[in-house]
């Protein structure tokens, strides 16, 4: 799993309420993604980040920030959650040096009410 | 537009015999193609890659077959065991401006029966 971890792993709000989802590695991994999970369109990549301070938008990122202030930590915020945001979030690292592939997290289950 | 497309939502395999999965893409700027496996509450974990310039990738039980001409892959299990059941994703990798991005097909369901 290349030690990412993700907080919390199960989550219900309210429309309209801030959200942050956190993503933990401690592999030192440059790179790191956050996608999202819906029946009917697999994995889309919401934003990621290419070092500290270093992020850029993904496929789907309207309503959705991140922020990575360290290495290890890669947060995503959903400014005021919507319904339409009801997901399952997956956070992702791949190493600079290694192979294409990236490690997932066991994902977060999100439910905005 | 969807760039890489797995046309089948669903295969079901006996225990022992050849699962094909497939994967179609329209982006010609992937430089890898990847798949991944995914169980129930877990996240995906990588299976097998295979390079944009090779046409044949093989990892125990599982090779990747790639037709550049086509924009065709493939993916096969050899033999199938009721543990590969699960979500397969096809991913197309792109390097571009150094991001590493990748876009993933809807995925298949793979039931091995025993």
């Amino acid at each position: 799993d290349a030690g990412i971890t993700q907080s919390p792993r199960h989550k219900v709000t309210e429309t309209g309420t801030p959200v942050t989802l956190r993503c933990h590695q401690t592999e030192n991994h440059r790179y790191m993604y956050w996608y999202r999970q819906d029946p009917g369109h697999g994995l889309r990549l919401i934003h990621y980040s290419y070092g500290v301070k270093d992020t850029d938008k993904g496929e789907v990122s309207d309503g959705y920030s991140v922020s990575r202030s360290k290495t290890e930590d890669f947060l995503l915020t959903l400014e005021s959650a919507t319904s339409s945001q009801t997901s399952v979030y997956f956070c992702a690292a791949r190493a600079f040096e290694a192979g294409n592939e990236q490690f997932f997290g066991p994902g977060t289950r999100l439910t905005v009410l | 537009d969807q760039q890489v497309k797995q046309n089948s939502p669903s295969l079901s395999v006996q225990e022992g015999r050849i699962s094909i999965l497939n994967c179609d893409y329209t982006n010609s700027m992937f430089d890898y193609f990847l798949w991944y496996k995914k169980y129930p509450a877990e996240g995906p974990t990588f299976l097998i890659s295979i390079s944009s310039i090779k046409d044949k990738n093989e990892d125990g039980r599982f090779t990747v077959f790639l037709n550049k001409s086509a924009k065709h892959l493939s993916l096969h299990i050899v033999p199938s065991q009721p543990g590969d059941s699960a979500v397969y994703f096809c991913a197309g990798l792109y390097s571009g401006a150094g991001s590493y991005q990748l876009t993933f097909g809807k995925g298949t369901k793979l039931s091995v029966i025993p």
